[in-house]
């Protein structure tokens, strides 16, 4: 079946750096993807992993790891309005579905 | 730049209401979807489409159908409203490239 987790919350300082993990237990494996979302906000997509490796994208980096089924998102040099919830997803399959997890709340602290 | 909106951000309506979602798209995307979220319970797929007049089931589509007349149009609708479909509704296009869904606004719905 389909599962994927990542923790509920986390909390940081300002200028640090945080990983967040998600496994995913799926068939069919055609990419993972991670998004950011504001309160009250649609998700936007921040990166896309279907090799295994790290992509590095400015202050944030998304590795993964197809035999272990994981991946993680690091943000380094953490702002306030870092402060969202991100979203693990992966797709099956050629088509367009996503399957989400539900999402890590992350605090930026002062 | 890719566009998704939706025909309202926030709605209220009457339990029993026949309510209608709207969702538009600029891309020219085949795949388009309907979500919910709800705290604690995370993004939660209604229905899809992969092409004009198609359509698939999600994960939750009790209680709710969909239509897709035009390709750049995918329309959410709530037959009879009741209290618990009060929620967030996103529609998202696209999927099957490097950059994943992309998602509209959202409309707030609440069900009095």
């Amino acid at each position: 079946g389909q599962n994927i987790d990542q923790p509920t919350e986390m909390t940081a300082t300002e200028g640090a750096i945080v990983q967040i993990n998600c496994t995913y237990q799926t068939s069919g494996f055609n990419g993972l993807f991670w998004y950011q979302q504001h309160a009250g906000e649609a998700p936007t997509f921040l990166s896309y992993n279907v090799l295994d490796g790290l992509e590095e994208k400015g202050r944030f980096s998304s590795f993964l790891s197809r035999s272990k089924g994981y991946s993680y998102l690091l943000l380094k040099e953490l702002q306030m309005k870092d402060s969202a919830s991100y979203l693990c997803a992966v797709r099956e399959g050629q088509g367009g579905k996503l399957i989400f997890g539900q999402g890590t709340e992350l605090s930026v602290k002062p | 730049d890719v566009k998704v909106t939706q025909s309202s951000r926030y709605l209220v309506k009457r339990t029993g209401e026949k309510v209608f979602l709207e969702c538009v798209q600029d891309m020219d995307h085949e795949n388009m979807f309907w979500y919910r979220q709800d705290p604690g319970l995370g993004l939660r797929l209604i229905y899809f489409s992969y092409d004009v007049k198609m359509k698939e089931k999600g994960d939750i589509p009790e209680g709710y159908s969909v239509s897709r007349e035009k390709k750049e149009r995918f329309s959410l609708i709530l037959e009879s409203a009741s209290t618990n479909q009060t929620s967030m509704y996103l529609c998202a296009s696209g999927g099957a490239g490097g950059y994943g869904q992309y998602f509209g606004p959202g409309t707030r719905l609440t069900v009095t």
